[in-house]
C-alpha cells in the first residue's frame, strides 16, 4: 500500500535558519504530492503541492520538488520566521486509473519549532 | 465563504460510552471525509462520502464506529462503544467532486474533534 515518511522530528530552528523537512513516499500508482500545515489550534491547511515529477510547489517562501526517481518531496524555506512554528504533513494521493476517490495518504508529521 | 464546521471541539468521555461529532462542510462541497489523527501521527482515513453514499470506509472499525449523510449535507460519526485507543483528534474535511489528478480539488479540513476516553 501506499506509505509516507517524513524525517524524525522535532524541529527547532532561530529565525532566519534554512529549513528542510525530508520526506519520501512509496506508491502504488503515479501520486500527487502535497505538505500541509497545522498552526496551533487550527486545521489542516494546505501549504503546496506537485501533481507530476519534477514539479515544483511553492507557497509562503516554502518550495518543494517532485522527485521522482528518489520517491522524495522534501520541503524548504530559504530564512524561516516565529510565525513558521507548527506540525507540517507530507500526504499523497494516488490517482488508480481515475477511480481515485482521493483518499490522502499522511506522514506521521514534523513538528517546526522558531525562536527569536 | 464559511469553513468546515466541527462539534464539539473537545469531548472527555468514560470507556465503554457512546460519542458523537458532527460536521458540517463546506456549501457545494460535494465530498466529505473523517479522519482519526492519534497524537504523533498523520492523519488517517476512516470513512469518505460522495453526497450522501459511502465510497471508501475500508478503514472504519465497523463493530463500534458508524457515520451518516443524510441528505448530503452534514455527516455525524458515532463511536459505540468507545475504547482506550479511540483517544485522537477527529477531523472532518470536504472538497469538490475529486475526478482524478488532472483536477484535484483541494480537501478543506475543519478544526477537529479532539476525543479523550478515560
Amino acid at each position: 500500500g501506499d506509505s509516507v515518511t517524513q524525517m524524525e522530528g522535532p524541529v527547532t530552528l532561530s529565525e532566519e535558519a534554512f529549513l528542510t523537512i525530508n520526506c519520501t513516499y512509496t506508491a502504488t500508482g503515479y501520486p500527487s504530492l502535497f505538505w500541509y500545515v497545522q498552526y496551533p489550534g487550527e486545521g489542516l491547511q494546505l501549504l503546496l503541492k506537485a501533481t507530476k515529477a519534477d514539479d515544483k510547489g511553492s507557497n509562503k517562501g516554502f518550495e518543494a520538488t517532485y522527485r521522482k526517481e528518489t520517491t522524495s518531496f522534501h520541503l524548504e524555506k530559504g530564512s524561516v520566521q516565529v510565525s513558521d512554528s507548527a506540525v507540517y504533513f507530507c500526504a499523497l494521493i494516488t490517482d488508480a486509473g481515475g477511480t481515485s476517490y482521493g483518499k490522502l495518504t499522511f506522514g506521521q508529521g514534523t513538528i517546526l519549532t522558531v525562536h527569536p | 465563504e464559511a469553513g468546515v464546521a466541527q462539534s464539539p471541539r473537545y469531548k472527555i468521555i468514560e470507556k465503554r460510552q457512546s460519542v458523537a461529532f458532527w460536521c458540517n462542510p463546506i456549501s457545494g462541497h460535494a465530498t466529505l471525509y473523517w479522519y482519526q489523527q492519534i497524537l504523533g501521527q498523520g492523519p488517517k482515513l476512516l470513512i469518505q462520502f460522495q453526497n450522501n453514499g459511502v465510497v471508501d470506509d475500508s478503514q472504519l472499525p465497523k463493530d463500534r464506529f458508524s457515520a451518516e449523510r443524510l441528505k448530503g449535507v452534514d455527516s455525524t460519526l458515532k463511536i459505540q462503544p468507545a475504547k482506550l485507543e479511540d483517544s485522537a483528534v477527529y477531523l472532518c474535511a470536504s472538497s469538490w467532486i475529486y475526478r482524478g489528478r488532472s483536477s484535484y480539488n483541494e480537501q478543506f479540513f475543519g478544526p477537529g474533534t479532539r476525543l479523550t476516553v478515560l
